[in-house]
């Protein structure tokens, strides 16, 4: 079975201090791997996926098969990033998704 | 811009009312999902489907059923509302060339008294 854990359910964090949330999966091939942001009020949505390799407002995400780990990093933290954070796998099965359970992020002024 | 609209935004039920909550997307996805979302639970798949007339199981199916007669709906049924079902709904659907991509509803908040 396909798990994904989020260790910490709430970040607080200074403005401009380095933030990391972490994501650790269990998946016995070859997932895709991503981060899903839920802004205050708004609905949830797509921030990155590994494949892309790419840096979405100022953050990344490295998968690492070894560790079964993808976490998020931002050198950074801006209070506009105050939200919360869901990291999610999908095998073999497509298009399902499987979610942790989240992580809350407070960036302080 | 795609568009993923839910009947309402927030629900009152009574225990043992039959509840319906609508999930209708404008994009011509394939496939549609109904997830619950609790806090420290995450979101976790009810129900969801590839196709018009198809539906799969998710990970917490019990208590609820849903309905897909034509391809931008999705409707998730709960034949007898019970307290424990209060959650935030969550439906979202996605295309089956974009693995991954789900986009979401706002949201319908049930409370079952």
């Amino acid at each position: 079975a396909q798990r994904v854990t989020q260790p910490e359910k709430l970040l607080s964090v200074f403005k401009g201090a380095p933030v990391e949330l972490k994501c650790n999966y269990s998946y016995s091939g070859s997932p895709e791997l991503f981060w899903y942001v839920q802004y205050s009020r708004q609905r949830l949505q797509l921030l990155l996926r590994h494949i892309s390799r790419e840096s979405i407002k100022g953050f990344t995400a490295d998968l690492n098969k070894g560790e079964t780990s993808f976490h998020l990093k931002k050198p950074f933290a801006q209070e506009e990033d105050s939200a919360m954070y869901y990291c999610a796998l999908t095998g073999a099965a497509g298009n399902k998704l499987t979610f942790g359970g989240g992580t809350r992020v407070l960036v302080k002024p | 811009d795609v568009k993923v609209t839910q009947s309402s935004r927030y629900l009152v039920k009574r225990t043992g009312e039959k509840v319906f909550l609508e999930c209708v997307q404008d994009m011509d996805h394939e496939n549609m999902f109904w997830y619950r979302q609790d806090p420290g639970l995450g979101l976790r798949l009810i129900y969801f489907s590839y196709d018009v007339k198809m539906k799969e199981k998710g990970d917490i199916p019990e208590g609820y059923s849903v309905s897909r007669e034509k391809k931008e709906r999705f409707s998730l049924i709960l034949e007898s509302a019970s307290t424990n079902q209060t959650s935030m709904y969550l439906c979202a659907s996605s295309s089956t060339g974009t693995s991954g991509e789900q986009f979401f509803g706002p949201g319908t908040r049930l409370t079952v008294l």
